[in-house]
Order: C-alpha cells, then sequence, then structure tokens
C-alpha cells in the first residue's frame, strides 16, 4: 500500500546542535514533498517543500535534501532551538490526486 | 492575511450522532481538502473540493461526506458516529491545481477535536 514512514520516532539534541530528520517514502511516482511541522494543540505548520526534479533546497535555517534513487527525504534544522520542539511529518503526493500521503511523525526534543 | 479557519474547535458528540465540521480557506485558495488525525495515528487523507466538486476521497466508508460552497468553504459531515472516529479533524486549502496536475502547496487550519463518547 502507500505509505511514508519515518525511521526515527523520537529525537533529542542539545539547543544549539544541527537536527536531521529522515523519512523514507515508498510511492516511486511521487514528485512533491513537504515537510510540516506540528506543535500541540496546533494544525500542522508548512516548513519547506522539494520537487522531483531538485535534489536540495534551503530555506531559512532548514534544508531538505531528496535522493530518489533510494526514495529517501531528510530535513536538516541548523542550530536547533526549543522553538523547534514539534513533531515533523515528511509527506508526499503525486500525480492529480492531490492527496498528501503522511508519515507517521518524528518528535523532535530540543533539550537546553 | 487570515490562514485557514476551522470551527468548531472542539466538538462532543454520542455513538449514533452526526456531527458537522466547517472550514474556511486561504483567501484566494479554491481547492479544501481534509484530514483525520486519530491518536497514535498520522495524518489520513479524507477528502478533496475544488470548485464545488468533490475531486478524491481517501479510504473512509460513506458515512464521511463533504460538500464545498461557493465561497470555497467547506463542511465535513459524519453520520452515524462511532467511537473510533474520535480524532483531531483538519482542513487544508491550496490554490488550485496547476496544468500538468502540479500539486501546490496545502496550508492547515488548527483542527476541530472531535470526541465521541
Amino acid at each position: 500500500g502507500e505509505s511514508v514512514g519515518l525511521h526515527l520516532p523520537t529525537l533529542s539534541v542539545q539547543e544549539g546542535d544541527n537536527s536531521i530528520i529522515n523519512c523514507a517514502y515508498s510511492n516511486s511516482a511521487s514528485d512533491y514533498f513537504i515537510w510540516y511541522k506540528q506543535e500541540s494543540g496546533k494544525g500542522p505548520q508548512f516548513i519547506i517543500d522539494i520537487r522531483s526534479n531538485m535534489d536540495k533546497r534551503q530555506g531559512q535555517r532548514v534544508t531538505v535534501l531528496l535522493n530518489k534513487t533510494v526514495k529517501h527525504l531528510s530535513l536538516q534544522i541548523a542550530a536547533t532551538q526549543p522553538g523547534d520542539s514539534a513533531v515533523y511529518f515528511c509527506a508526499e503526493t503525486g500525480g492529480a490526486t492531490n492527496k498528501l500521503i503522511f508519515g507517521t511523525g518524528t518528535l523532535l526534543a530540543v533539550q537546553p | 492575511e487570515a490562514g485557514v479557519t476551522q470551527s468548531p474547535t472542539h466538538l462532543i458528540k454520542t455513538r449514533g450522532q452526526q456531527a458537522t465540521l466547517r472550514c474556511s480557506p486561504i483567501s484566494g485558495h479554491t481547492s479544501v481538502y481534509w484530514y483525520q488525525q486519530a491518536l497514535g495515528l498520522g495524518l489520513q487523507f479524507l477528502l478533496w473540493y475544488d470548485e464545488g466538486e468533490e475531486r478524491n476521497r481517501g479510504n473512509f466508508p460513506p458515512r464521511f461526506s463533504g460538500r464545498q460552497f461557493p465561497n470555497y468553504s467547506s463542511e465535513l459531515n459524519v453520520n452515524a458516529l462511532e467511537l473510533e472516529d474520535s480524532a483531531l479533524y483538519l482542513c487544508a486549502s491550496s490554490l488550485r491545481s496547476l496544468a500538468g496536475g502540479i500539486t501546490d502547496t496545502q496550508y492547515f487550519g488548527p483542527g476541530t477535536r472531535l470526541t465521541v463518547l
């Protein structure tokens, strides 16, 4: 079936360190990938996206890497801050369905 | 600019009742999506509406239905509520799908927490 999986359910990092959250996707036809951040009691917040014609995209303190060969997606957060503590979801979609397929999420815990 | 809004914030129903959840998209967005986030599970796609039409549906029974109004707002209706319908229901919106099936970014609202007793 369709699935997007996360390798690590919980990631604990020290404030100021870099964080890397990984995601595997199964649908080779997916051409659009998004990372969302969800804080407790809130809806998912868009962080960064990447289309399949790119390998890397950078935002402010965040970088997304896409490896289509092994169907792997990662989110890198530089100089992690306490405000980055949240659950991070990767999502994929492709074609005309517009349906986002989400992973189960990774909890990022930033230690002061 | 206002984001996606949803109402109510919380909704408590008993088994067998019906629930109606509402969503207003970001101004200028014509597509509305509904997702279910049950405890311990990821977000599951429910429905996609664009220009008043249902465009795609997830693996949910027919008692989950909805509609989109001319102003692009949307309702999600859940009939004959079951205990396992308890979840956070999230609405997202995006610009109209681009030519060639290229997906535009979906932005989420805060959700409606539905509790079925």
